[in-house]
């Protein structure tokens, strides 16, 4: 029973293509979250959803534009893609926007050439 | 500005104790948590600490002083599969109304010997 989940694991592309990540949790959470954990490990919250409703939208390019078509799903759209948006990216989910615990996909390696 | 500071690097032995201190400055504090990540790893929950004290969950236990603004991690009877990063992440308020946000430290990275 995988709780959150995403795809794909690995991705590897050029510079410039537009690319997407999608996650989904099965734990019944109203909240969800992207992270970019660097390669120093310095991780970052980017974006939080709520119900399908945008709650938190860190300073990030707005070439990443999430979107959530219902609350079990959220996902990271990436356009134009450049050389320092390479890391893993982590979706996370939380029971609802208070919560203390959040629990974690296995994230996403993108690799820019 | 809110930072966070913990020890880049800490080594122990198998069956030791370990403490992973955390000191943070934030302005709109809510709590401390703390997550564990192997290498290759999604970061995993292990704490948190909303209020002055320690809290005790098995081998692990968290300890908050909000007035030093200050944490710790505390690892006991340590087991070579605790070999990981740890981060401390300061719970404050988010961006949006009603919302929370976790601000995490750059991590600990914490090797366990024979």
């Amino acid at each position: 029973d995988t709780a959150v989940s995403q795809t794909p694991k690995y991705l590897v592309t050029q510079m410039g293509n537009d690319k997407s990540i999608k996650c989904e949790q099965n734990l019944g959470h109203d909240t969800m979250y992207w992270y970019k954990q660097d390669s120093k490990k310095f991780l970052k919250i980017m974006f939080s959803y709520n119900n399908k409703e945008l709650i938190i939208n860190e300073t990030v390019p707005n070439r990443f534009s999430p979107k959530s078509p219902d609350k079990a799903h959220l996902n990271l759209h990436i356009n134009s893609l450049e050389l320092g948006d390479s890391a893993v990216y982590f979706c996370a989910s939380s029971q609802d926007r208070v919560s203390y615990e959040q629990y974690f996909g296995p994230g996403t390696r993108l690799t820019v050439t | 500005g809110q930072s966070l500071e913990q020890p880049s690097e800490v080594t122990a032995v198998e069956g030791a104790i370990v403490q992973i201190n955390c000191t943070y400055q934030t302005s709109g504090f809510y709590g401390l948590s703390w997550y564990q990540q192997h290498d290759g790893g999604a970061p995993t929950f292990l704490s948190y600490n909303g209020l002055d004290g320690l809290e005790e969950t098995g081998r692990f236990s968290s300890f908050l002083s909000r007035s030093d603004s200050y944490g710790y991690l505390l690892l006991q009877e340590l087991q070579m599969k605790d070999s990981a990063s740890y981060f401390c992440a300061v719970r404050e308020a988010g961006s949006g109304a009603g919302s929370y946000q976790l601000t995490f430290g750059k991590g600990t990275k914490l090797s366990v010997i024979p």
